[in-house]
Parts: structure tokens; sequence; C-alpha cells
């Protein structure tokens, strides 16, 4: 069955610093595969998705991530956090085969300013 | 860019009463529809599948009896909430596909249903 993990349930950092979020997934097939984040009794807002070709994807908000096949992982990443960043951070997989969305249990992003 | 519509944001209803969530895609056609469900603090588990015009496919251990989903047109699908009681308060959240767009889900804003 696909499933996605994220090792860290709660990150914080300093605002100014790097972020890099962690996202793993099993799945037999190359995935579609997303990154969402959801501020606080709002809705997800995509950040950026992968379907093929280049592996380096750059989303909105100055947020990148790098698919990694031989890993499968999809791990998020940003130069410089804003304070505006904390929120809630969601990997998720498609399945293609039934097009539904799986999503990982999430990071919670705290910044210090 | 595609936007999908969720009404209401927020509801209070009593328990033993029923509860209609809308979603809404506002420009685009959306075949497909999701239904999430979020409990405080965690993630989202798909709920259903819902599909213009068929039946809903649901997720093992979803009561569709009691989470009955209606897609009568490629705009809107329905989740009502049916004899809602207090372990049923929840956020839901919708979403949809928008396949112009070259793939990717837009969701919704979600529902914060609190059943009394």
């Amino acid at each position: 069955a696909q499933s996605v993990t994220q090792p860290d349930i709660h990150i914080t950092v300093s605002e100014g610093a790097s972020l890099e979020l962690r996202c793993n997934y099993s799945y037999g097939a190359t995935p579609y595969l997303f990154w969402y984040v959801q501020s606080p009794g709002q809705g997800l807002q995509l950040l950026l998705k992968y379907f093929s070709g280049d592996t380096l994807v750059q989303g909105i908000k100055g947020f990148e991530a790098e698919f990694k096949r031989s890993q499968s992982s999809f791990n998020l990443r940003k130069p410089s956090v804003h304070w505006s960043d904390a929120a809630e951070y969601f990997c998720a997989v498609g399945v293609t085969s039934y097009d539904k969305v799986i999503f990982g249990p999430g990071t919670s992003l705290s910044v210090i300013p | 860019g595609a936007v999908v519509s969720q009404h209401p944001s927020w509801v209070i209803c009593k328990s033993g009463t029923s509860v209609k969530i809308e979603c809404r895609s506002l420009d685009f056609q959306a075949t497909t529809m999701f239904w999430y469900r979020q409990f405080p603090k965690q993630s989202l588990m798909l709920m259903a599948t819902s599909n213009e015009g068929s039946k809903a496919t649901y997720e093992q251990g979803v009561e569709k009896d009691k989470f009955l989903i209606n897609h009568a047109s490629l705009t809107l699908s329905t989740l009502t909430v049916t004899s809602a009681h207090p372990e049923d308060s929840s956020f839901y959240i919708c979403s949809a596909r928008d396949r112009g767009d070259g793939g990717g889900y837009t969701f919704g804003s979600g529902t914060r249903l609190t059943v009394v």
C-alpha cells in the first residue's frame, strides 16, 4: 500500500535560517508528489508538485523540493525562513492509477523571531 | 488558477441532525472530487472519492450511510453528515483536480463541524 512518512513532527527554526522538511514515500511506480501548507483553521495551499522531468522543483513562496528516486524522498527546502512560514506542512503522494492523494502526518513549523 | 469553494466554513448542529457541506469548482469542471477529514493536529484522511453521475467510492472504515455524497454536476459535490454525533465533529475538506492545469489538486478552505 502507498504511504507517506514525515519523520519530523515539529521543527523550530530561527527567522532567516535555512529549512529542510523531510518526506519519504512508499509506492511501486513513479508517484505524483506534492507539498501543501496549512495555516491554523485553514484549507490547504499547494506549494509545489512533481510529476516528471527535472527532479528539482521550484514552488511558490521561495520553496523548492528535490525528488530522489533512490531514496524515495521528496524533501522541501527554503534558504531563508520568514516568520510567516510558520504553519503545518504536508507531503502527499498521488496514486495515479486511482487518482487520489495520500497525505503524510505533517510537520509543524515554528519560527523564532 | 483553479479555485474550489467550500461552504459553510463552519457549522454547529445538534446531535441527531444532518448537515450538508458543499464543494464547488468555480472555474473548471471536476468529474472527480475528494472528501477528507482532519482531526485536530492530525493529518488529512481520505474519506471518499466523489464521481460525477455515479456512486461515490468510500475508503475502508468510512460509513457510506452516514456520510452521504452526491456529485450531481461537474462543478458540485455535497457531503451530508447524517444523524450527526459529537464524535463526528471534525474539519472536513474537499478537493478537486483540474486536469487542464497539468495535475495538482486544489483544496477548499474546509468546514469546521461541531456537533453539540
